[in-house]
């Protein structure tokens, strides 16, 4: 399973744009890229997950660069409720993507 | 998306005790769900795959027979923690996984937070 690398934390204020990018050099051709948030004491819950190029949904947006060893999600306008920690991880999709590894995520703090 | 239940969502026990931990897939039947274990302020690590019908598949370094899992049914398995001790508390959160639809996503459970006295 590919490695992820991404900042340990990041600070920023309600309604700014915050990008967090997530480093996976040795991704194979069938994984796909998968972001999930994590609040205190809860479950993951899934964000967003794409293979190549740009993906956007109703909460965020996720960046692809064609080498596919980077990705970057996207969060706009952010509330004090998106403090939370955001987990890249990559699996084959073939496979079922369904034996996750989890990195050491990244820790949002969102402050007024 | 898929709903999971987990029960009981905190517990404080006895050192020497044990503890079962139940996961619900409540919308779908899965024949995988996944069990992680969470320190305060680490990340998810993965304990353990639970197959209905067979015997789960631990990952390296967790004691199969300190964590018993069962998976009676497609929508149920279970964690039980035994002769729990202190160094046992955690986070525990189980998932499923969905597949067939536009993504291949996991479902996770809301975690039961498990204090060993």
């Amino acid at each position: 399973l590919a490695k992820t690398t991404q900042p340990i934390s990041m600070d920023s204020y309600e309604g700014q744009e915050v990008n967090i990018t997530c480093s996976h050099n040795n991704i194979a051709t069938n994984d796909y890229i998968t972001w999930y948030q994590q609040f205190p004491s809860q479950g993951p819950r899934f964000i967003i997950q794409g293979y190549k190029t740009k993906v956007t949904n109703e909460v965020a947006s996720l960046f692809i660069p064609a080498d596919r060893k980077s990705s970057t999600l996207s969060l706009p306008r952010v509330s004090l409720s998106d403090t939370a920690v955001y987990y890249c991880l990559v699996g084959d999709m073939n496979t079922g993507f369904q034996k996750l590894v989890f990195g050491t995520g990244t820790r949002l703090l969102v402050s007024p | 998306g898929a709903v999971v239940s987990q029960h009981p969502s905190r517990v404080i026990c006895k050192s020497g005790t044990s503890v079962k931990i139940e996961c619900r897939s409540l919308d779908f039947q899965a024949t995988t769900m996944f069990w992680y274990r969470q320190f305060p302020k680490k990340s998810l690590m993965l304990m353990a795959t639970s197959n209905e019908g067979s015997k789960a598949t631990y990952e390296q370094g967790v004691e199969k027979d300190k964590f018993l899992i069962n998976h009676a049914s497609l929508t149920l398995s279970t964690l039980t923690v035994t002769s729990a001790h202190p160094e046992d508390s955690s986070f525990y959160i189980c998932s499923v996984h969905r597949s067939g639809s536009s993504y291949n996503e996991q479902f996770f459970g809301p975690g039961t937070r498990l204090t060993v006295l």
